[in-house]
């Protein structure tokens, strides 16, 4: 149980266009999701908090306006990349807390983004 | 501000010999605390947690760590390693109310040499 998806693994994109990454609880409802970001052997950065039908919270020098965050049901958030640009590329990770379960956040396998 | 300091960036071990991991957090108020592991190529997996109780837990793959109040440490022990146990380990603490979002360590990085 406890099974985080995230779409896609990997993407590659041009400098200037968008990009969309899901995140699913697939056995379990979340009204938590976080985004990390994890730079080559370096520890995750939390990005942001993704609350089920509310706005998210970004840590502060995260652009909100950038990383568009999305958790428009108890099993899906999602990260939009807005025109992103070559230092955007990185490995995204989101993780999902159970609802009403104890304090303990599944994480997704990541996606890796490279932007050219 | 609260953060986690994770002491030894890299680990080289032998096979068989133990493990100690250190882990250090500063926070005042009462906190869970969490290991989690990340094998080459993988994502992060729970290795064990502790919120209260008894405060030596014990995870899988024959992992454990002691929470000391006093020293607001949470080390992470093994006492004898595999070669499979190579992988990165981050400590993460957060807050038992509010966000809950976890505040990780910096990492360390763990090689086992068979």
């Amino acid at each position: 149980g406890a099974v985080v998806s995230q779409h896609p693994s990997w993407v590659i994109c041009k400098s200037g266009t968008s990009v969309k990454i899901e995140c699913r609880s697939l056995d379990f409802q979340a009204t938590t999701m976080f985004w990390y970001r994890q730079f080559p052997k370096q520890s995750l950065m939390l990005m942001a908090t993704s609350n089920e039908g509310s706005k998210a919270t970004y840590e502060q020098g995260v652009e909100k306006d950038k990383f568009l965050i999305n958790h428009a049901s108890l099993t899906l958030s999602t990260l939009t990349v807005t025109s992103a640009h070559p230092e955007d590329s990185s490995f995204y990770i989101c993780s999902a807390r159970s609802s009403g379960g104890p304090n303990t956040q599944y994480f997704g396998p990541g996606t890796r983004l490279t932007v050219l | 501000a609260q953060s986690v300091s994770q002491h030894n960036h890299h680990v080289i071990l032998s096979e068989a010999a133990s493990l100690e991991l250190g882990c250090n957090y500063s926070y005042g108020g009462t906190v869970n605390l969490f290991w989690y592991v990340q094998y080459p190529g993988q994502h992060l997996q729970l290795l064990l947690k502790y919120f209260s109780g008894d405060p030596l837990v014990k995870g899988i793959k024959g992992f454990e760590a002691e929470f000391i109040k006093s020293k607001f440490s949470f080390n992470l022990r093994k006492p004898s390693v595999q070669w499979s146990d190579t992988a990165e380990y981050f400590c993460a603490v957060t807050q038992t109310s509010g966000t809950y979002k976890y505040i990780f360590g910096t990492g360390t990085r763990l090689k086992v040499l068979a």
